[in-house]
């Protein structure tokens, strides 16, 4: 079985610093592990992808996530928040090694950024 | 840049009532997909399509639902007797390929309300 786990609800940071959105995974085998944001009246947009290769994966928008396969995490970050990020961030996981098709979703993380 | 679109966006609908929601994936992608949020949970899988056949399928896509492909360009998710519980926002998605590493490019949904 494949899950994933986003701890935060809410996470309310101010322009101009960093953020950091949190995921962990559960998967039997090895991950492939996505990021998606949803702003108000839209659809789930892609961010970024943890596929093999480097840890640091870099996305669309100046986002970035960390592959971190000992602590089972894949949390999204950007080094300088602006307030047109505020959106609702999904994390998702898809189980390489049982070949399933689906996506596994978070429960979502809304972040704020205050100006 | 080329993208997933659903028709329509609000649908209201009486309890036992059929509905058919519309997707129209990118054009050159060659896998479908239905997912759904209801209000305040997580985003789920409902099923996968390929070649006129559902790939995958979760425990949520009973007997009440059918997907089709009736044309080179459409994709149709039929709930044939809705329930109050139907109610959600129910998202199409479409990738090039089957591979774990494939993207799944998302519709903006459509929102389903069953009275």
């Amino acid at each position: 079985a494949q899950s994933v786990a986003q701890p935060e609800d809410q996470v309310n940071v101010a322009e101009g610093n960093p953020l950091t959105v949190k995921c962990t995974y559960s998967v039997s085998g090895n991950p492939y592990l996505f990021w998606y944001v949803q702003y108000p009246n839209r659809g789930l947009q892609f961010l970024l992808k943890y596929i093999t290769g480097d840890n640091l994966v870099k996305g669309s928008y100046g986002f970035e996530a960390e592959f971190n396969k000992s602590q089972t995490s894949f949390h999204l970050k950007k080094p300088s928040a602006l307030v047109s990020d505020s959106a609702l961030y999904f994390c998702a996981v898809r189980d390489i090694d049982f070949g399933n098709e689906k996506l596994t979703f978070g429960t979502g993380t809304r972040l704020t950024i205050i100006p | 840049e080329p993208e997933v679109t659903q028709t329509p966006s609000h649908q209201v609908t009486q309890m036992g009532q059929e509905v058919i929601l519309r997707c129209v994936p990118i054009s050159n992608h060659l896998y479908f997909y239905w997912y759904r949020q209801i209000l305040g949970q997580k985003v789920e899988f409902l099923v996968s399509f390929y070649n006129n056949e559902i790939s995958e399928k979760s425990e949520i896509f009973d007997d009440q639902f059918s997907v089709e492909r009736p044309d080179g360009s459409n994709f149709t998710l039929k709930i044939r007797s809705t329930k109050l519980e139907d109610s959600a926002m129910y998202f199409c998605a479409s990738s090039e390929g089957r591979g774990g590493a494939e993207t799944q490019y998302f519709g903006p949904g459509t929102r389903l309300l069953v009275l």
